[in-house]
């Protein structure tokens, strides 16, 4: 079966520091992926995707880059973190018919 | 600007009252998806509907896919505490799967 792994579980990192979000999928071969940043009790915005190893596709611009180093692999970074960047991220695949989350990254830039 | 607009954004209730929340698109959309997300946790998968006019019943809730596929609804029966959460609905535009802003249901006893 098809399992998603997201970590950190929780960060706190000043401003300023580096950041390095990991999203691996296990079960699956070529999957779309995406990272998104979620605000309390809101929607998911869409911040990269990637349809395949290289290729990252960004949807708004911002601090922070994604890379896709291998083919279930999908890291989120950030050389300089600034307050904005604090939220909840998450990591998904697409399936057939629906999407899988990690169970997401809480990250408060202090 | 939300390319899948839901409505309301917050609703309160009394446990058995019947709600609808709603997403809507100037997009035509090959599916669209529900979900419903515990807070701290991913969204799960609610439904998925596929076929314009489509109606899928999940015990108490009920989804419908507008007839041009650029909408859909989501109604609860008789709604329990138990169903306080954030609902999500999402639609796929080639490569990327877009999220409306949510709906924060909360059901009181």
């Amino acid at each position: 079966s098809q399992t998603i792994h997201q970590w950190p579980a929780t960060l706190v990192q000043p401003v300023g520091s580096p950041l390095s979000l990991e999203c691996t999928v296990e079960g699956t071969s070529n999957p779309n992926l995406y990272w998104y940043r979620q605000a309390a009790g809101r929607g998911l915005q869409l911040l990269f995707y990637s349809v395949g190893i290289g290729q990252i596709s960004s949807e708004v611009p911002q601090n922070l880059s994604a890379s896709r180093p291998q083919d279930r692999q999908f890291i989120l970074s950030s050389k300089k973190l600034l307050l904005s960047d604090s939220g909840f991220y998450l990591c998904a695949w697409e399936g057939a018919t629906e999407a899988f989350f990690g169970q997401g990254t809480r990250l408060t830039v202090v | 600007t939300q390319l899948l607009e839901q409505s309301p954004q917050f609703l309160s209730i009394q446990e058995g009252e019947n709600l609808t929340v709603y997403c809507n698109s100037s997009s035509v959309f090959s599916s669209l998806q529900w979900y419903r997300q515990e807070p701290g946790e991913g969204p799960v998968l609610l439904v998925t509907v596929v076929t314009g006019g489509e109606v899928k019943k999940l015990k108490r809730l009920t989804f419908q896919f507008g007839d041009a596929r650029k909408d859909s609804s989501l109604h609860i029966t008789a709604a329990q505490p138990g169903d306080t959460g954030l609902y999500l609905c999402a639609g796929a535009l080639g490569n990327k799967l877009v999220f409306g802003a949510g709906t924060i249901l909360r059901v009181k006893s």
